[in-house]
């Protein structure tokens, strides 16, 4: 099916172990978005890209890269892992700002101990 | 600095009630405006989204909501809730341009527990 995929779905992490959270959408669409979710804090954007080739900080960088690899894929790096990044963080894509709305992918809960 | 504020983090509803959730948002210029649902252990779908024109926006599931550019508002409301309707609501915006003008940023969420 078409949409955004997210891999992987589960992941328990050691403190300052590293990883790559993957994401990729077949909807052809320019802009990909991660967010992280914790309880009463909403979604929080970590990093953006507007299009292929260009990234920019959101709210919540520190801690994190992101790499667009090309238009379908858009990946976020835990150098070193940290508790306070348990989380469950969310990929999302939009082909235009205005016109269409985000697809999500289902989500990665990631638990740092 | 801009944001969007979703002032009511929980609601309980009954069976059947009408049901309004706010949201304020504080940008230069009025941003493109969204309302997402997400279900427990699910992703966020789109309820509706407000761009320009008609304030009254209708959605899915019988949803809609109300823009009021002088209260830098935009309300989702149902008339008459289902017990299916349980789930977190959040508002999002899009800045209309300038700078951050591809960043889609959600308020806090508003969670709805609706009693049979």
């Amino acid at each position: 099916n078409a949409g955004v995929t997210q891999t992987p779905k589960f992941q328990v992490l050691k403190t300052g172990q590293s990883m790559t959270l993957q994401c990729a959408q077949d909807m052809n669409h320019n802009s990909m978005y991660w967010y992280r979710q914790d309880p009463g804090m909403g979604l929080r954007l970590i990093y953006y890209s507007a299009s292929e080739g260009t990234t920019d900080k959101g709210e919540v960088p520190n801690g994190y890269n992101v790499s667009r690899l090309n238009k379908r894929e858009f990946s976020l790096r835990l150098e070193s892992a940290a508790p306070s990044q348990t989380s469950v963080y969310f990929c999302a894509s939009i082909w235009d700002r205005v016109t269409t709305e985000a697809f999500f992918g289902q989500g990665t809960r990631l638990t740092v101990v | 600095a801009q944001s969007v504020t979703q002032p009511d983090i929980h609601i309980t509803v009954s069976e059947g009630a009408s049901l309004e959730l706010r949201c304020n948002y504080s940008y230069g210029a009025t941003p493109y405006l969204f309302w997402y649902v997400q279900s427990p252990g699910q992703g966020l779908q789109l309820l509706l989204k407000y761009f320009s024109g008609d304030t009254l926006v209708q959605g899915i599931k019988g949803f809609e909501a109300e823009f009021k550019r002088s209260q830098s508002s935009f309300n989702l409301r149902k008339p008459s809730v289902h017990w299916s309707d349980a789930a977190e609501y959040f508002c999002a915006v899009v800045p209309y341009s300038g700078a951050g003008s591809y960043q889609l940023t959600f308020g806090k969420g508003t969670k709805l527990s609706v009693i049979p």
